[in-house]
């Protein structure tokens, strides 16, 4: 079967550095996305890796490991703002996206 | 603006009821996808359009059933609705083999099953 995993609540503090982690077993690899989720909100894009190695884009950067099925997203100078629950989903064989369950970022003053 | 357009944005309906829901895609774009996102989880892929054809679906009865037109907005009908149907179900247009710079999602349409 497919799986995603990733942690179901992490809490940071304000103006630190968080990783949330991510890993996966899928049919077929066709990029690794992350996606950030206000309550009550639709996903939004974060970032999109198909080769190995370390993306960054601002205070966000997300890393990929094909080889051990692995990934984290790194959020920098953490705000109040990225309370958010953080997804990750997979591109499979078939072009579709399985997704984990997401990890709720609580961050505090 | 992502350009992908869902209607209605919230509805409540009744159990047994039936449900259609609307997606306009991104300009160029003519692959739609839906997905179920329950409180608390990640989305689930329900089906995909393409051509107007069905062309791959997940694990979802046959009560989900869609339709994508000519112009390649597409329709998701949920007949005979369950409480546990109540959910954000969201539209993902993409081109037919969309990276992750051609995925775009619409705001989602929030479905109340009482």
């Amino acid at each position: 079967g497919q799986n995603i995993d990733q942690p179901t609540e992490m809490t940071a503090t304000e103006g630190a550095i968080v990783q949330i982690n991510c890993t996966y077993q899928t049919s077929g690899f066709n990029g690794l996305f992350w996606y950030q989720q206000h309550a009550g909100e639709a996903p939004t894009f974060l970032s999109y890796n198909v080769l190995d190695g370390l993306e960054e884009k601002g205070r966000f950067s997300s890393f990929l490991s094909r080889s051990k099925g692995y990934s984290y997203l790194l959020l920098k100078e953490l705000q109040m703002k990225d309370s958010a629950s953080y997804l990750c989903a997979v591109m499979d064989s078939n072009y579709q996206l399985i997704w984990g369950a997401g990890t709720k970022l609580i961050i505090k003053p | 603006d992502a350009g992908v357009t869902q209607s209605p944005t919230h509805l409540i309906k009744t159990r047994g009821q039936q449900v259609t829901l609307r997606c306009s895609p991104k300009s160029g774009h003519d692959t739609v996808s839906w997905y179920q996102q329950a409180l608390g989880q990640g989305p689930q892929f329900i089906f995909q359009y393409y051509e107007e054809e069905e062309r791959q679906r997940g694990n979802f009865p046959d009560r989900f059933s869609g339709h994508q037109f000519p112009n390649y907005s597409s329709e998701l009908n949920v007949n005979a609705l369950l409480l546990g149907d109540s959910a954000l179900y969201l539209c993902a247009s993409s081109l037919p083999r969309g990276d992750g710079n051609t995925i775009y999602f619409g705001e989602g349409s929030w479905l109340t099953v009482v």
